[in-house]
């Protein structure tokens, strides 16, 4: 029973236009919502969250937005460069999970010249 | 100046085998996971160490012991290895404090175990 999901398993986005990952939950008990960057060979490297009393939390060309009601959130990434082109993970976790985290499945980004 | 570390990075055992790996931080993290990306890709966390004491334990067969020996390290102990436990393995730490949820968790490059 996976409770986050990627429906996208890749992407294909050209450099400059924005890139927008989607994420969808169905676990009501969580409340933080993280998105990790992974490059082959490499561990998941953290890239932002965002809690469940806001519905936007935005850091440089990354935005996250959260839809509380649809059980959903989406990455944006503007304006997308080939360096982001990587697995993005989605996450989430619930206060008094023992900060456990519970990724998706991850969708391949892939930012053309 | 590497934050999470493991070792080894890649493993090949036959099945039946006992292997570690290891894992150390230097990031002052008073939280150690261990996670299991599967063939699917799919990353599933196994157990969870907070100051050397077992939080999180999920559904991992008992063959998986994990051990921490202080708080910046935690292993992670397999017996009779089968096939099915090829896949990589990631070791990863955090910190509840001020500034920080402790959600966010900073993880090593993996090991990558395959038995054949």
């Amino acid at each position: 029973d996976q409770q986050v999901k990627q429906n996208s398993p890749s992407l294909s986005v050209q450099e400059g236009r924005i890139s927008i990952l989607n994420c969808d939950y169905t676990n009501s008990m969580f409340d933080y919502f993280l998105w990790y960057k992974k490059y082959p060979a490499e561990g998941p490297t953290f890239l932002i969250s965002i809690s469940s009393i806001k519905d936007k939390n935005e850091d440089g060309r990354f935005t996250v937005f959260l839809n509380k009601s649809a059980k959903h959130l989406s990455l944006h990434i503007v304006p997308s460069q080939p360096g982001d082109s990587a697995v993005y993970f989605c996450a989430a976790s619930e206060t008094g999970g023992g900060n456990k985290l519970t990724f998706g499945t991850g969708t391949q980004l892939k930012v053309e010249l | 100046d590497t934050a999470v570390s493991q070792t080894p990075k890649y493993l090949v055992t036959q099945m039946g085998n006992d292997k570690s790996i290891k894992c150390e931080q230097n990031l002052g993290h008073d939280t150690m996971y261990w996670y299991k990306q599967d063939s699917k890709k799919f990353l599933k966390i196994m157990f969870s160490y907070n100051n050397k004491e077992l939080i999180i334990n999920e559904t991992v067969p008992n063959r998986f012991s994990p051990k921490s020996p202080d708080k910046a390290h935690l292993n992670l102990h397999i017996n009779s290895l089968e096939l099915g436990d090829s896949a990589v393995y990631f070791c990863a730490s955090s910190q509840v404090g001020p500034g920080t949820s402790g959600y966010e968790q900073y993880f090593g490059p993996g090991t990558r175990l395959t038995v054949t």
